[in-house]
């Protein structure tokens, strides 16, 4: 376990679904963030958060809107979601969020798999 | 934007032998250079890091060197067992920006 869980694991929506993902950390971390991750493709940082606050916004479309509502709590309302947006949603944190002079070990959850149909 | 490339995409290696995998970055502020291992159904996880002060750092079977002149990065696992098996992927841009990963199977 790396004190970060994901719920749900895996997920099935239609395209005019609205749902939300969560996750949870556990280390007592400052900052959290969330990658999309599809086959044979790098991760790709869609939102940061530090300290409540978001600091980095991927150029993400806005059918995915992120909620921080606390240090421990981050969630990623979907709605209205394209085939192409199916893919494995990971969750980290880590003790301080990203700098030029930082840099420092993400823990990540288990990842929520997403289907649209 | 920033962006790492890495290579190989798959490698398969005889029980016991090495294993390198290479990384190549484009921000020249980068600082700070991880790399995850990834299982089955989990989170990708951090085996092993370097900052750019240091141009080697090694833990048991693991090492990563670092060249910032030229910048890239590598990782290199000795005497390679089947639990090595998994998905691997480096990181620069203060650890935000991944490459595309390595699948690495190891033959018993």
């Amino acid at each position: 376990e790396t004190g970060v869980t994901q719920t749900p694991r895996h997920l099935v929506m239609g395209m005019t679904n609205k749902k939300s993902l969560k996750c949870e950390q556990h280390l007592g971390h400052n900052a959290m963030y969330w990658y999309k991750q599809s086959a044979k493709k790098p991760l790709e940082l869609m939102f940061v958060y530090s300290l409540e606050e978001r600091v980095e916004n991927n150029s993400v479309p806005s059918r995915f809107s992120p909620e921080c509502p606390n240090s421990s709590h981050l969630f990623l309302h979907l709605h209205t979601l394209q085939p192409e947006d199916s893919a494995l949603y990971l969750c980290a944190s880590s003790q301080d969020g990203p700098g030029r002079l930082a840099g420092n070990e993400q823990f990540f959850g288990p990842g929520t798999r997403l289907t649209v149909l | 934007g920033e962006n790492v490339e890495q290579h190989p995409s798959t490698l398969s290696v005889q029980e016991g032998d090495s294993a390198v995998i290479k990384c190549t970055y484009s921000d020249s502020a980068s600082n700070y250079f991880p790399w995850y291992k990834q299982e089955l159904g989990k989170g990708p996880q951090l085996i092993i890091d370097i900052r750019s002060n240091v141009g080697e750092k090694k833990d048991q079977r693991i090492a990563v060197t670092l060249n910032k002149t030229a910048k890239h990065f590598s990782l290199h696992i000795t005497e390679t067992q089947p639990e090595d098996s998994a998905v691997y992927f480096c990181a620069a841009s203060d650890g935000l920006v991944f490459g595309a990963g390595t699948i690495l199977r190891v033959k018993s």
